[in-house]
């Protein structure tokens, strides 16, 4: 166990459905990171918060969205989904932001499949 | 930019050595390198910062040539359990730059 939770860990839906996804980040780190892995291209970077703010994004397309709450957990919404939007959905954390000092813990990630 | 890896897999016999290899273009503050099993989430082996030195782990070692924006990762006598696909996230020097762009990764497979 990481530390890092994810849920659910598979997801199956239709096109056009709408789902999300959860993160806890690991006890004592502010950093959320979502990335989203196919098997072509790899970890892309979708979005991150520090401490309940988005600080940077990535090729996060217009019809998903991200948030962190208080207590520092996130979500990951996605909406209007296409065949094309499945894929493994991982949530890491670190401690900091700004910095790269600090390695990031990555959950078990979630299974997303649009049929 | 998404850094580049190679080789983009590699094949090995238990005992025998391999090194990866992670380009940038742009300018580097670090480089992060992770490990990661078919079916399970990335996990962190080691970071090396700008104007660092070449980091160790085990048997797993890696260096890093901020001049030529290049990071390196040495696997000796390997085990089976370094099977798995190598990915170097690479963070670049510039405000507003926070988060790891991953290259495509390397497969390894380490084989009896």
């Amino acid at each position: 166990d990481s530390g890092v939770t994810q849920t659910p860990k598979h997801l199956i839906t239709a096109t056009g459905q709408r789902v999300t996804l959860r993160c806890s980040p690991r006890s004592g780190d502010l950093s959320v990171y979502w990335y989203q892995q196919s098997l072509d291209q790899g970890l892309q970077f979708l979005i991150q918060y520090y401490n309940g703010e988005e600080r940077a994004k990535g090729n996060i397309l217009e019809r998903f969205s991200a948030q962190q709450f208080p207590d520092l957990h996130s979500e990951l919404n996605l909406s209007s989904l296409e065949l094309g939007d499945s894929a493994l959905y991982f949530c890491a954390s670190s401690p900091l932001t700004g910095t790269s000092n600090y390695g990031y813990t990555f959950g078990s990630g979630t299974r997303l499949t649009v049929v | 930019q998404q850094p580049v890896q190679s080789p983009q897999a590699v094949i090995l016999r238990e005992g025998e050595d391999a090194v990866i290899n992670c380009s940038s273009s742009k300018a580097l503050y670090s480089v992060h390198w992770y490990r990661q099993k078919h079916g399970e989430a990335p996990v962190f082996l080691m970071i090396l910062l700008k104007g660092g030195e070449q980091k160790g782990h085990d048997k797993i070692s890696a260096s890093f040539n901020e001049k030529k924006q290049q990071s390196s990762l040495y696997l000796t006598a390997s085990q089976l359990s370094y099977s798995g696909t190598y990915f170097c996230g690479t963070h670049h020097s510039g405000a507003g730059s926070y988060q790891l762009t991953f290259g495509k990764g390397t497969k390894l497979s380490v084989i009896p």
